[in-house]
């Protein structure tokens, strides 16, 4: 098993520019969880999603789209990239609310 | 909402001894989970220990050990014969079991825990 991937591992991006941050999960897990991280923050929830079809918003979920069409996948869309939006970014999942959270290796994003 | 507090934001230890990190909690909850994440400079996330909060008796991972109390809303993780391999940023977490939100982790800021040879 893979576990969590994710793509690209760094990305630099102009301010009003658009991109997708994809995850992928092999071990087919229900949850999937978008977070940002930065520095003295902690991480913070952006999106999730309980199974394909279902998304719903986190704690800082403005700016960014999520889509969940299969249970493998849960790509983050940045609409319209802003500075503020500088940060690295986790994907992660779990097979229920119970279960462990795992975590991907994370994605670098500056936004000039 | 619950918040979680980490009031150390930088710590040091010596190779092969005892550090104690510290973590508090507010929740009416009852029933939830917490944990301790460590991320190295790798930046993966890595799970440390779990804690049940029905469960009284204290989760140990080798030489990772917590000190819960419900009651205070602590959860200290003491790593005990420290490893140069331990440096690393640690977060506590903390999950809700009941009702709506039941799907996210609520992290504290870290610390950042630096061991010394």
């Amino acid at each position: 098993n893979a576990g969590v991937t994710q793509t690209p591992k760094f990305q630099v991006l102009k301010t009003g520019q658009s991109m997708t941050l994809q995850c992928a999960q092999d071990m087919n897990h229900e949850y999937m969880s978008w977070y940002r991280q930065d520095p003295g923050m902690g991480l913070r929830l952006i999106h999730y999603s309980v199974g394909a079809g279902i998304t719903d918003q986190g704690e800082v979920p403005n700016g960014y789209n999520v889509s969940r069409s299969t249970t493998e996948d849960f790509p983050l869309r940045l609409l319209s990239a802003a500075p503020s939006q500088t940060s690295v970014y986790f994907c992660a999942s779990r097979r229920s609310s119970y279960n462990e959270q795992f975590f991907g290796p994370g994605t670098r994003l500056t936004v000039l | 909402a619950q918040t979680v507090t980490q009031s150390q934001p930088e710590m040091s230890v010596q190779e092969a001894e005892t550090v104690t990190l510290s973590c508090t909690y507010d929740t009416s909850e009852n029933n939830y989970y917490l944990f301790w994440y460590k991320q190295p400079p790798s930046r993966q996330m890595i799970l440390v220990i779990r804690q049940e909060a029905y469960k009284q008796q204290n989760a140990t991972e080798n030489r990772f050990s917590v000190n819960f109390q419900k009651a205070a809303k602590s959860f200290s993780l003491k790593i005990s014969d420290s490893q140069l391999g331990d440096t690393a940023m640690y977060f506590c977490a903390f999950m809700k079991l009941t009702g709506g939100s039941n799907y996210k982790l609520t992290f504290g800021k870290g610390t950042l825990l630096t061991v010394n040879p």
